[in-house]
């Protein structure tokens, strides 16, 4: 059982259209990142979000950290074919703050 | 200029054969990563180096082995390869070994085990 649950793993959708993915929990997290990874290349940081119920916008993408730390959303508007990726998120666990702790991740894929 | 390298992009041996990764930052960061992400795209934390001390060592076989001759270089060493060990191999560094700071990370080595 994985500490961060990705859902869903995999999803297409057309350009233009609106999408949320999901990192959700049981364990209380102090902060949690996202990155996005394109194919061939490593990942790369996107936001962190450290304060329950902060949203960060970068852009067309918008992140929430839960009120109650335990899970994060990303929520994409209009997306572009240039959203394509592996979007990963990873957290530092309230009780436990040595190392990050990776999600299994979501694929994306905007069809133009 | 590139952040995070490593070498080589991709690699493809025989089972059985030892090879190589290395891994080079040029941030001034102290702490380096080597993770592996699998065919489902699983990205796991292997071994982490802080100032050329290893600081986190998951459940990995003894076949690998990590050496940091200085911070700014972690290489991985894989003996007697197996074809599980197939996957994508990454290299990361972060300023220091705190889990909050942002990790940078290479653009991956694929290993091919044949």
């Amino acid at each position: 059982t994985q500490l961060l649950e990705q859902s869903p793993q995999f999803l297409s959708i057309q350009e233009g259209e609106n999408l949320t993915v999901y990192c959700n929990s049981s364990s209380v997290f102090s902060s949690l990142q996202w990155y996005r990874q394109e194919p061939g290349e490593g990942p790369v940081l996107l936001v962190t979000v450290v304060t329950g119920g902060e949203v960060k916008k970068l852009k067309r993408l918008t992140f929430q950290f839960g009120d109650a730390r335990k899970d994060s959303s990303l929520h994409i508007t209009a997306a572009q074919p240039g959203d394509t990726g592996l979007y990963l998120c990873a957290g530092v666990l309230m009780d436990s703050n040595y190392q990050l702790i990776w999600g299994a991740g979501t694929k994306l894929i905007i069809k133009p | 200029d590139t952040a995070v390298s490593q070498t080589p992009k991709y690699l493809v041996t025989q089972m059985g054969n030892d090879k190589s990764i290395k891994c080079e930052q040029n941030l001034g960061h102290d702490t380096m990563y080597w993770y592996k992400q699998d065919s489902k795209k699983f990205l796991k934390i292997m071994f982490s180096y802080n100032n050329k001390e290893l600081i986190i060592n998951e459940t990995v076989p003894n076949r690998f082995s990590p050496k940091s001759p200085d911070k700014a270089h972690l290489n991985l060493h894989i003996n007697s390869l197996e074809l599980g060990d197939s996957a994508v191999y990454f290299c990361a560094s972060s300023w220091d070994r705190s889990p909050y700071n942002e990790q940078f990370f290479g653009p991956g080595t694929r290993l091919t085990v044949l």
